[in-house]
């Protein structure tokens, strides 16, 4: 299962950073990728990393902007953006794998002055 | 810049069979790329279908069906039911740790 944090609220040109708690299995095997979907708008995959070893690959789209992090003592997966414009509105989602077999509950970030 | 196409919208009658295709811009889909299809019901998170082109996901019903067509991958949904309605998405791997997905296909049951 994986657990995210809650909804947040941000002023356009200010950060945000979101967790994914795994579990140990998935943490130690598994990549963790994250996905945005703005209201209406389809997925986007933004980034990867894989938790065991630490290698991140990211969109061409976000790099620069984002940053994916991940924390062995809990075994979290963090996904921070940097810079947020109110087109960064959105749900993010993190999932599990290269198959995306299992998705957490969604992170609804708001960007709004 | 690739763009993986799906089809917009498709509708089907409850009972038929449907086929959602998952191409590439840049050429064509092979089981290199592992395809996914992800069924999405609104205000919900995604669900996994199909994974690696035709690896059902656990619990996903055998009416769901993953293939390579053409130069497309595709997923077939026979005996469609109403609640089969959602929003589909394909991923496709790109290489080197990357992935996109495609637009999402709105399929209404008739």
């Amino acid at each position: 299962q994986l657990v995210q944090s809650g909804a947040e609220v941000r002023k356009p040109g200010s950060s945000v950073k979101v967790s994914c708690m795994t579990s140990r299995g998935t943490f130690n095997s598994f990549a963790v990728s994250w996905v945005r979907q703005a209201p209406g708008q389809g997925l986007e995959w933004m980034g990867r990393i894989i938790p065991s070893i630490g290698t991140t690959n990211y969109a061409q789209k976000f790099q620069g902007r984002v940053n994916i992090t991940a924390d062995k003592s809990t075994r979290t997966a963090y996904m921070e953006l940097n810079s947020l414009r109110s087109e960064d509105t959105a749900v993010f989602y993190c999932a599990r794998g290269e198959a995306f077999d299992m998705w957490g509950q969604g992170t609804r970030v708001t960007v709004s002055s | 810049q690739t763009v993986v196409t799906q089809e917009p919208s498709l509708s089907v009658s409850p009972g038929g069979t449907v086929t959602l295709t998952c191409g590439l811009t840049s050429g064509s889909v092979s089981t290199n790329n592992y395809p996914g299809w992800y069924q999405q019901p609104p205000g919900q998170a995604p669900r996994t279908l199909i994974y690696s082109t035709n690896i059902r996901s656990s619990g996903v019903p055998g009416r769901f069906s993953g293939s390579i067509v053409g130069n497309k991958a595709a997923l077939i949904i026979t005996g469609v039911q109403a609640d089969d309605e959602c929003d589909y998405y394909c991923v496709l791997d790109l290489g080197g740790g990357t992935w996109i997905f495609g637009g999402g296909t709105k399929l209404t049951v008739l």
